[in-house]
């Protein structure tokens, strides 16, 4: 069983138009998260939710939007695509979101915008 | 703020080598401190991690890594690579208090020679 799934693994699109990426974990876990990995391989948090609601939410355009329907999902919304929106996306999820805990992750979904 | 430093973009070593890879932290106390491997096309996933005790920990895959606070460091050692072991490897700090936002640094690539 994948602990932490995320769809589409690719997803290549035009500039201005709007996609959602999906993330589910079945691990229980309370805290979920977004990262954005560039071509460089620098990992950075977007954002993260605890049961639910938003509890951090980093320098990002209000171009994207999370939405966590329960504590098992995690989505991430993406208004009118630019260039530099093309990276890997990083799904995670940790039992409490404390600072000691193990960040589980999903596949990645890279994005390609034209 | 938090942060890391992984001197080494990329690292090259020959099967049955000894590796050792880099991190320096930047941190006011005493950071929770974690090894994560992403081998290509994945995500990332826990290999070690420390927050107190003993300062040579133990991870999966055959990985060790030593606590150094007079240094601020915290190295991965691994005495002998196997193939399998290619893939990029982060150190990531985590700070207690207050939202936990954790910190990457950039990665370092690991490349083995047969």
């Amino acid at each position: 069983d994948t602990a932490v799934s995320q769809t589409p693994k690719y997803l290549v699109t035009q500039m201005g138009n709007d996609k959602s990426i999906k993330c589910e974990q079945n691990l229980g876990h309370d805290t979920m998260y977004w990262y954005k990995q560039d071509s460089k391989k620098f990992l950075k948090i977007m954002f993260s939710y605890n049961n639910k609601e938003l509890i951090i939410n980093e320098t990002v355009p209000n171009r994207f939007s999370p939405k966590s329907p329960d504590k098992a999902h995690l989505n991430l919304h993406i208004n009118s695509l630019e260039l530099g929106d093309s990276a890997v996306y990083f799904c995670a999820s940790s039992p409490s979101g404390g600072a000691w805990d193990t960040q589980y992750f999903g596949p990645g979904t890279r994005l390609t915008v034209l | 703020a938090q942060s890391v430093t992984q001197p080494d973009i990329h690292i090259t070593v020959s099967e049955g080598a000894s590796l050792e890879l880099r991190c320096n932290y930047s941190y006011g106390a005493t950071p929770y401190l974690f090894w994560y491997v992403q081998s290509p096309g994945q995500g990332l996933q826990l290999l070690l991690k420390y927050f107190s005790g003993d300062t040579l920990v133990q991870g999966i895959k055959g990985f060790e890594a030593e606590f150094k606070r007079s240094q601020s460091s915290f190295n991965l050692r691994k005495p002998s690579v196997h193939w399998s072991d290619a893939a990029e490897y982060f150190c990531a700090v985590g700070a207690a208090g207050g939202s936990y936002i954790p910190t990457f640094g950039r990665g370092t690539s690991l490349i083995v020679h047969p």
